[in-house]
């Protein structure tokens, strides 16, 4: 099986330039996570979906910032302008509600990210 | 507010050596406890996973993690480190059955493995 795949692996764009990163989940996950990661801050949180609908976009750092999930095989996360303050590795997981022996959990699989640099 | 803790920043273990990688976590309740891995370049593999029972958990690569509440904690074990455990390490935490799922991660601790 495929994992999840994100493209571009490397994006480098001068400050002000529109920068879209892709994402294709594992085929049956229901949710799908974008992460930010940088050495200031570690791992954040940015938005996640669920069956494509967004349900919390509270860790978006501002307006410049967005996200969409068109189809249950494909999710953009899209910085417009971008900032040298966005550089950062982003990465986009996936995941699928398990039944176990306490109740429902949820397993997340990471792509291998994409490295951002904004000049 | 809900937390998770990695003390160490970065570790440094010989080869052959035991390990141990420390986690704390602050929550309401008993979240659910995860351990990832990620490699330079690479992105995050999950390691294990702790919801409930048998507080010493076993995971791929031969690592081992327990849960200990009275501590608020779920340190990472393996007895014997190998050159390719280089890597960096991630406790993260879910309050959440399932429907929601989203983790908060520690900053992460850097492992460097002397030959």
């Amino acid at each position: 099986d495929a994992g999840v795949i994100q493209s571009p692996r490397h994006e480098v764009t001068e400050m002000g330039q529109e920068v879209t990163l892709r994402c294709k989940p594992i085929s049956g996950h229901d949710y799908l996570f974008w992460y930010r990661q940088t050495m200031m801050r570690g791992l954040e949180l940015l938005i996640y979906f669920n069956n494509n609908v967004p349900i919390d976009d509270s860790g978006m750092p501002e307006d410049r910032f967005s996200a969409k999930m068109p189809n249950a095989s494909f999710s953009t996360l899209k910085i417009q302008p971008s900032e040298p303050r966005d550089s950062a590795v982003y990465f986009c997981a996936s995941s699928l509600v398990r039944a176990g022996e306490s109740g429902e959990y949820n397993e997340q699989f990471f792509g291998p990210g994409t490295r951002l640099t904004v000049l | 507010a809900q937390s998770v803790t990695q003390p160490d920043i970065h570790i440094t273990v010989s080869e052959g050596a035991s390990l141990e990688l420390r986690c704390n976590y602050s929550y309401g309740a008993t979240p659910y406890l995860f351990w990832y891995v990620q490699s330079p370049g690479q992105g995050l593999q999950l390691l294990l996973k702790y919801f409930s029972g048998d507080t010493l958990v076993q995971g791929i690569k031969g690592f081992e993690a327990e849960f200990k509440r009275s501590q608020s904690s779920f340190n990472l074990r393996k007895p014997s480190v190998h050159w390719s455990d280089a890597a960096e390490y991630f406790c993260a935490a879910s309050n959440y059955g399932g429907s929601q799922g989203n983790l908060i991660f520690g900053k992460g601790t850097k492992l460097s493995v002397k030959p």
